[in-house]
C-alpha cells in the first residue's frame, strides 16, 4: 500500500522569505499523481499544485514550485516570497494513475503547519 | 454559487439524533467523495461515488450512510453517532473515473462541516 510522509509537523518562515516543505512517499507504481493542498484556518482545502509522475519537469504555480525527485520518492514544496496569507496546514497527497477499485483515491500525509512571521 | 458547497457548516447533535450532511458541486463533475478529518490524523477517505455508483466504502461504520441521488449532490446520513465521530467532514468532487490523464484526477474540496457529537 502507498504511504505519504510529511516529517515536519510545523514550520515557520519570515514574510518575503522562502520556505521548503518536505514530503516523501512510498509506492511500487510507476505512474501516479502528486498534489499539495493548503488548508487555512477557514478549513477549506485548496489545491496548490499538482505533478504527474511521468513528467520530469517540476510543476510551478506563481510563487509555488515543487522539487520532484522520482527515484528518491520525494516531492517538496517551495514557497517563494512568503506572504501572511500563506499561513496554513499544507498536505501532500498521492494518487495512483490506475482507476481500478481504491487505487484512484487520494492518500494524504499528516500535514505541516506553516506559520508566517511579519 | 461556484465550486463545492457543504451544509450545514457546523452541527451539534446528541448520540440519539438523526441528521444529514449535504454536499453540492457546481463543477460538472461525476465523482464525489466523503472524508473525515480528525485532530492530528491524516484525512480518512470514507466513501466514493463515481457516476452515482458507490465505488468505495472504506470500512465505515453503518451509523454513517451515504446517498448520491445524482452527480451533483451527495449526502451523509448520520444516526446514533458516538462522541469519537466528532470531526470535520469534508466533501470533494472530481471529473470522474473515465480513463487516465487530463485533470480528472484532481479533487476539489468543499469547506467542510464541523460536527460535534455530545
Amino acid at each position: 500500500a502507498q504511504t505519504v510522509t510529511q516529517s515536519q509537523p510545523e514550520m515557520s518562515v519570515q514574510e518575503a522569505e522562502t520556505v521548503t516543505l518536505s514530503c516523501t512517499y512510498d509506492t511500487s507504481e510507476s505512474d501516479y499523481y502528486l498534489f499539495w493542498y493548503k488548508q487555512p484556518p477557514s478549513r477549506q482545502m485548496i489545491l496548490v499544485i499538482r505533478q504527474e509522475a511521468y513528467k520530469q519537469q517540476n510543476a510551478t504555480e506563481n510563487r509555488f514550485s515543487v522539487n520532484f525527485q522520482k527515484a528518491a520518492k520525494s516531492f517538496s514544496l517551495k514557497i517563494s516570497d512568503s506572504q501572511l496569507g500563506d499561513a496554513a496546514m499544507y498536505f501532500c497527497a498521492y494518487r495512483s494513475a490506475n482507476y481500478g477499485g481504491s487505487q484512484g483515491n487520494l492518500i494524504f500525509g499528516k500535514g505541516t503547519k506553516l506559520s508566517v512571521k511579519p | 454559487e461556484t465550486g463545492v458547497t457543504q451544509t450545514p457548516r457546523h452541527l451539534v447533535m446528541g448520540m440519539t439524533n438523526k441528521k444529514s450532511l449535504k454536499c453540492e458541486q457546481h463543477l460538472g463533475h461525476n465523482a464525489m467523495y466523503w472524508y473525515k478529518q480528525s485532530a492530528k490524523k491524516p484525512l480518512e477517505l470514507m466513501f466514493v461515488y463515481n457516476f452515482k455508483e458507490q465505488t468505495e466504502n472504506n470500512s465505515v461504520p453503518s451509523r454513517f450512510s451515504p446517498e448520491c441521488p445524482n452527480s451533483s449532490h451527495l449526502f451523509l446520513h448520520l444516526h446514533t453517532l458516538q462522541p469519537e465521530d466528532s470531526a470535520l467532514y469534508l466533501c470533494a468532487s472530481s471529473q470522474g473515473f473515465t480513463g487516465r490523464g487530463g485533470g480528472e484526477e484532481t479533487q476539489y474540496f468543499g469547506p467542510g462541516t464541523r460536527l460535534l457529537v455530545l
